[in-house]
């Protein structure tokens, strides 16, 4: 089942630009994690954020994240070519012992230089 | 290694053939997972281990998949009489803390069925 939905599919921005990709969830989650993908590549952490957190930084990247709402955003500030990728959400459910991580289906950022 | 290692890279076989694709997770992972990533989609779980044991191999497919892990380290995803729909990018990744923690993922092994 899909538990992350991203939104929305496909984003073209300027270089310079914040972007900004959203994702909802339908259960209740232990935490929501990013990834990025460049394309033919694996997947690469970006940032985690917790049930009890509400916002988190990590340079260009900001996350937020609303239990109430199920959803969380990414936003990319100032962005730059290189930031071209597929970016994906996850969510670890709270689901006893087993511990998986529910990706979405992603967004495809494209970023003009 | 440093990383989490995949083999083969990509893969061509041809229908009703069995293949299998390696994953050598960081050392000291107690947790690995295999996803699956059709063309231009997100990724789909198959499996995922905690040392040798599967305790949750509710995204495997049909019986045609199966997966195991020795020695807490390598896994190997063998897929029996391979059929079209199972061509994929096949992603492996291993994690310290499982779904609670970061996940390293490899690089995948693209697999081609004619």
């Amino acid at each position: 089942s899909q538990q992350g939905e991203e939104d929305p599919q496909a984003l073209s921005i300027q270089e310079g630009e914040n972007a900004t990709m959203n994702c909802s969830y339908k259960t209740s989650i232990n935490n929501l994690q990013w990834y990025r993908q460049n394309s033919g590549r694996g997947l690469v952490h970006l940032i985690l954020i917790r049930s009890n957190e509400r916002e988190k930084h990590s340079g260009r990247l900001r996350v937020t994240l609303d239990t109430s709402k199920k959803s969380s955003s990414l936003l990319i500030t100032a962005s730059r070519a290189a930031d071209t990728a597929s970016y994906f959400c996850a969510t670890d459910a709270r689901t006893g012992a087993n511990s998986k991580l529910t990706f979405g289906k992603g967004i495809t950022l494209s970023v003009r230089p | 290694g440093a990383g989490v290692s995949q083999s083969p890279s990509n893969k061509v076989t041809e229908k009703g053939k069995d293949v299998e694709l390696r994953c050598d997770p960081i050392s000291g992972h107690t947790a690995l997972y295999w996803y699956r990533q059709s063309l231009g989609q997100g990724l789909e779980f198959l499996i995922y281990f905690q040392g040798n044991s599967a305790p949750d191999k509710s995204g495997l497919p049909s019986d045609r998949f199966s997966a195991e892990r020795t020695g807490g380290s390598v896994s190997t995803l063998t897929i029996q009489r391979t059929q079209q729909e199972d061509s994929a990018v096949y992603l492996c990744a291993s994690s310290l803390q499982g779904a609670h923690g970061e996940l390293f993922f490899g690089e995948g092994s693209r697999l081609t069925v004619l």
